[in-house]
């Protein structure tokens, strides 16, 4: 059973980076197959894809987040992580770690999801 | 906002059959991407309940099923439990947004 856990500060500063790590267990990352993905969801709202990346290094991100978005792995340590840069109020959210999309490509769903962790940005 | 849109709410009385639309645009579930369920249980992670528009996962009850039409989908629930009351999202593909969409989510109140 694949289960995933997000790690990291719980408060940010506007203006200052969110740093959130995905641990992984139950399969390797490394292995291929899944792109591992970050999405978020803003307090009483509904969900928003990220973006993801694959074990080899590949990215793709939400073109409304692009350009503040970078997302990594560790494969030594079976991570992956999320940098959002300049952030503010409207990034406080719950930001979930997720397997997917798979092998259907465009077609793909997220299989596996973490429990999702809060970041608040504030003063 | 999202491109897929749905019901703020539905709701039902327990042994009722109860549905959720889900209405995209040729760009997304018009274009033929898979349309997948989720359903989100007060407070916890959101869990795939059906992909590929209508299969189930292992350990899903037949209770739960999904279909597709044109630019739209749904997601049923027959004989509608009180474990049942929970958001329930849509999710599909792009094209022009060149990215994973999600709808707008569905409260299911079992009255």
């Amino acid at each position: 059973q694949v289960q995933l856990q997000e790690s990291g500060p719980g408060l940010v500063k506007p203006s200052q980076t969110l740093s959130l790590t995905c641990t992984v267990s139950g399969a390797s990352i490394s292995r291929g197959g899944y792109y591992w993905s970050w999405i978020r969801q803003h307090p009483g709202k509904g969900l928003e894809w990220i973006g993801h990346i694959y074990f080899s290094g590949s990215t793709n991100y939400n073109p409304s987040l692009k350009s503040l978005v970078t997302i990594s792995l560790d494969t030594s340590k079976n991570q992956f992580s999320l940098k959002l840069r300049s952030v503010t109020a409207a990034d406080t959210a719950v930001y979930y770690c997720a397997r997917g999309p798979g092998r259907d490509g465009y077609n793909s769903r997220f299989d596996d999801w973490g429990q999702g962790t809060l970041v608040t940005v504030s003063p | 906002q999202s491109v897929l849109t749905q019901p703020p709410s539905v709701s039902g009385a327990p042994g009722q059959r109860v549905t959720i639309s889900c209405t995209g645009s040729s760009s997304n579930i018009g274009a033929g991407y898979d349309v997948h369920w989720y359903q989100q249980l007060l407070g916890t992670a959101p869990k795939l309940l059906i992909y590929g528009n209508s299969n189930r996962p292992s350990g899903v009850p037949d209770r739960f099923s999904g279909s597709t039409s044109g630019t739209s989908a749904s997601l049923a629930i027959t004989g509608l439990q009180a474990e049942d009351e929970a958001d329930y999202y849509c999710q599909s593909y792009d094209s022009s947004l060149r990215g994973y969409v999600f709808g707008t989510g569905t409260k299911v109140t079992v009255l």
